[in-house]
């Protein structure tokens, strides 16, 4: 069955810290990918997607994803964090030869201390 | 530009009592519409969704149901609600053609506590 992995429930960073947040998933063909983020009291919004071509996508806000075929990976990363990407971002995948239903990741919930 | 609605934000409801949840989406035409139950430190689960008026398709088996009768109008019912039934629920909709943009836009959630 399809699944996605995120390895960090929370994460805690300061500002200007260096940003990673992990994701692995399980399907064995062809996938879209895609990071979602909800800040505070806001919905859920798309940060960025991957679909094909260059495997290192960017989206809003300064971040980027890259999508590694051989580890089943597609991890977020931000070089410098501020006070504002506080908020739970989540990974998920579709397998283009499936049912075209989003299979989400648990959850990470980042906290920037000022 | 689209909008999506949900209502209510916030429910409390004793055990065995019915449940209404609507969203409508205004804007844009023959959506793609779903229901996703949001549990803390588990993500997002599909509960159900809909390609058009009348078609409903059901990822889980559980104790709601859900009914589109206009084309930007998605309802999540039940008719006697469980403890289990506590939750956030989203109601997101996609263009038609969501198997090119895989994006799905999300309403603000409702907070169902069943007491």
């Amino acid at each position: 069955a399809q699944s996605v992995s995120q390895h960090n429930h929370h994460v805690i960073l300061s500002e200007a810290a260096s940003l990673e947040l992990g994701c692995n998933y399980s399907y064995g063909g062809t996938v879209n990918l895609f990071w979602y983020v909800q800040y505070p009291g806001q919905h859920l919004q798309l940060l960025l997607k991957y679909f094909s071509g260059d495997p290192l996508v960017k989206g809003i806000k300064g971040f980027e994803a890259e999508f590694i075929k051989s580890k089943f990976s597609f991890n977020l990363r931000k070089p410098s964090v501020q006070w504002s990407d506080t908020a739970e971002y989540f990974c998920a995948v579709i397998g283009v030869d499936s049912n075209y239903q989003l299979i989400w990741g648990a959850g990470t919930k980042l906290i920037i201390k000022p | 530009s689209q909008t999506i609605h949900q209502w209510p934000a916030t429910l409390v409801q004793p055990v065995g009592s019915p449940l209404s949840l609507e969203c409508t989406v205004e804007g844009t035409s023959n959506p793609n519409l779903y229901w996703y139950r949001q549990a803390a430190g588990r993500g997002l689960q599909l509960l159900f969704y809909s390609v058009g008026i009348g078609q409903i398709s059901s990822e889980v088996p559980q104790n709601l149901s859900a009914s589109r009768p206009q084309d930007r109008q998605f309802i999540l019912s039940s008719k006697k609600l469980l403890l289990s039934d506590s939750g956030f629920y989203l109601c997101a909709w996609s263009f038609s053609s969501f198997a090119n943009t895989g994006e799905l836009f999300f309403g603000e959630g409702s907070r169902l506590t069943v007491l």
